[in-house]
């Protein structure tokens, strides 16, 4: 079985200053992890994904995650945050090598930005 | 336009209505999903579907049923709505080869 833990649930960072959203996750095969972002009144827009390629990858708008499978983590990173940023994150983790496609959320992350 | 379309955007309605909300995508996908979302727990999924003839149930589908009538259209009905339906519910669609999902705007429901 999948599952995804968010590690915080709210997380304030000053403007300019490192983002941290952390994310662990469980997957009897090799998942296929992502982020999106969900903005106020907003859909949910993809801010990157791995697939078993590189283990560090780079999305949009500055984010980037590192897979590390010996622990288990997905952490978004952002080396400085803008008042833009500020919204809801979600770790998300899919089983793409059973078939099953399901895609699993995370409880979500609320990132405020102090000015 | 959008990719994945939901219809209505918003719906408030009467317990014990049924009330379907539809989803059509323009993808070209055969993996099409439901989602709810409350504060605090994150998308949960309701059920899913590989294609016309395939359908799944997902973590939390009592209440709720699904019709695929094509492969770009995905609806889903609540028979009688209750009040602890009232929720924000995304329609997903997803490409095999790319792994990533695409979600709709969302229908933000609520049963009073």
């Amino acid at each position: 079985a999948q599952s995804v833990t968010q590690l915080d649930s709210h997380v304030s960072v000053s403007e300019g200053t490192p983002v941290l959203l952390r994310c662990n996750y469980s997957s009897s095969y090799s998942p296929s992890l992502f982020w999106y972002v969900q903005h106020p009144n907003k859909g949910l827009q993809l801010l990157l994904k791995y697939t078993s390629a590189a283990t560090l990858v780079k999305g949009i708008n500055g984010f980037e995650a590192e897979f590390k499978k010996s622990e288990t983590s997905f952490h978004l990173t952002k080396p400085s945050a803008h008042m833009s940023d500020a919204a809801e994150y979600f770790c998300v983790v899919s089983d793409t090598t059973s078939g099953t496609y399901k895609y699993i959320f995370g409880t979500g992350t609320r990132l405020k930005v102090l000015a | 336009d959008a990719d994945v379309t939901q219809t209505p955007r918003n719906r408030i309605t009467k317990t014990g209505k049924r009330i379907m909300l539809e989803c059509s995508q323009t993808k070209g996908h055969d993996r099409m999903y439901w989602y709810r979302q409350d504060p605090g727990l994150g998308l949960r999924l309701i059920y899913y579907s590989f294609d016309v003839k395939d359908i799944n149930k997902g973590e939390i589908s009592d209440g709720y049923s699904v019709s695929r009538q094509a492969q770009a259209k995905f609806s889903l009905s609540l028979e009688s709505a209750i009040p602890n339906q009232t929720a924000l519910y995304f329609c997903a669609t997803s490409d095999p080869n790319k792994f990533e999902a695409f979600f709709g705007q969302g229908t933000r429901l609520t049963v009073v």
